[in-house]
């Protein structure tokens, strides 16, 4: 299976500040890359795919950029409901695999 | 808007099987793919799955010997079976529309998602 490795683990951060958060497949997933935010109790929704792109009615603060093997998800301006866990997800391999999650937290 | 319902049963009997339907309501389940995802404190999230409006589909090779997926055009539902059951099968079991490996569009990145369905394997 690809492994999908993310970090930090853990981030702490403040209200208004800019994070990022990175994503690494143990082969390249050429694009093939989505990115997730749960809340704790919820399902996981839907923020990025394809590495890049937005999914409609998420806010623009959120990016994701990479290919290959190496993404990144930045969210700029954090705001209080960004806090949250992320995952990325890569859809090129069967089978889909998931990273295993970064908590961003608020400091 | 587009929503998923689950309904099962959230507690299975080791060996038994675990089965759980997703209904699609405001859309057609036709042309899309539907997948089954999983989530535990020790596995995190796991693909299990996905069946296509057709009916074909693709399985986790971890878990394909004991999975089975159907859909039923008529109801818009599709629905999940996993045979002999053990605690490691305890876990939040989620149906989501997409699981396409070239993902082009939205739909086929797992944008919508069922509420979950906390399923606890016990005797």
């Amino acid at each position: 299976d690809v492994q999908m490795t993310q970090s930090p683990s853990y981030l702490s951060a403040s209200v208004g500040d800019s994070v990022t958060i990175s994503c690494r497949a143990s082969e390249s997933v050429v694009n093939y890359l989505n990115w997730f935010q749960q809340h704790p109790g919820k399902a996981p929704r839907l923020l990025i795919y394809a590495a890049s792109s937005l999914q409609s009615g998420v806010p623009s603060r959120f990016r994701g950029s990479g290919s290959g093997t190496d993404f990144t998800l930045t969210i700029s301006s954090l705001q209080l409901e960004d806090f949250a866990t992320y995952y990325c997800q890569q859809s090129y391999f069967t089978p889909r695999t998931f990273g295993q999650g970064t908590k961003v937290e608020i400091k | 808007q587009v929503q998923l319902q689950q309904s099962g049963p959230g507690l299975v009997k080791p060996s038994e099987t675990l089965s759980l339907t997703c209904s699609v309501s405001g859309g057609s389940i036709s042309s899309f793919y539907w997948s089954w995802i999983r989530q535990s404190p020790g596995k995190g999230l796991e693909w299990i799955g996905y069946i296509y409006s057709s009916g074909s589909t693709n399985y986790n090779p971890s878990l394909q010997s004991r999975v089975s997926m159907s859909v039923d055009t008529s109801k818009n539902q599709f629905s999940l079976n996993l045979r002999s059951v053990i605690a490691a099968d305890t876990a939040v079991y989620y149906c989501a529309r997409g699981g396409l490996g070239v993902v082009v569009t939205a739909s086929d990145a797992f944008d919508l998602w069922g509420q979950g369905t906390m399923v606890t394997v016990s005797s």
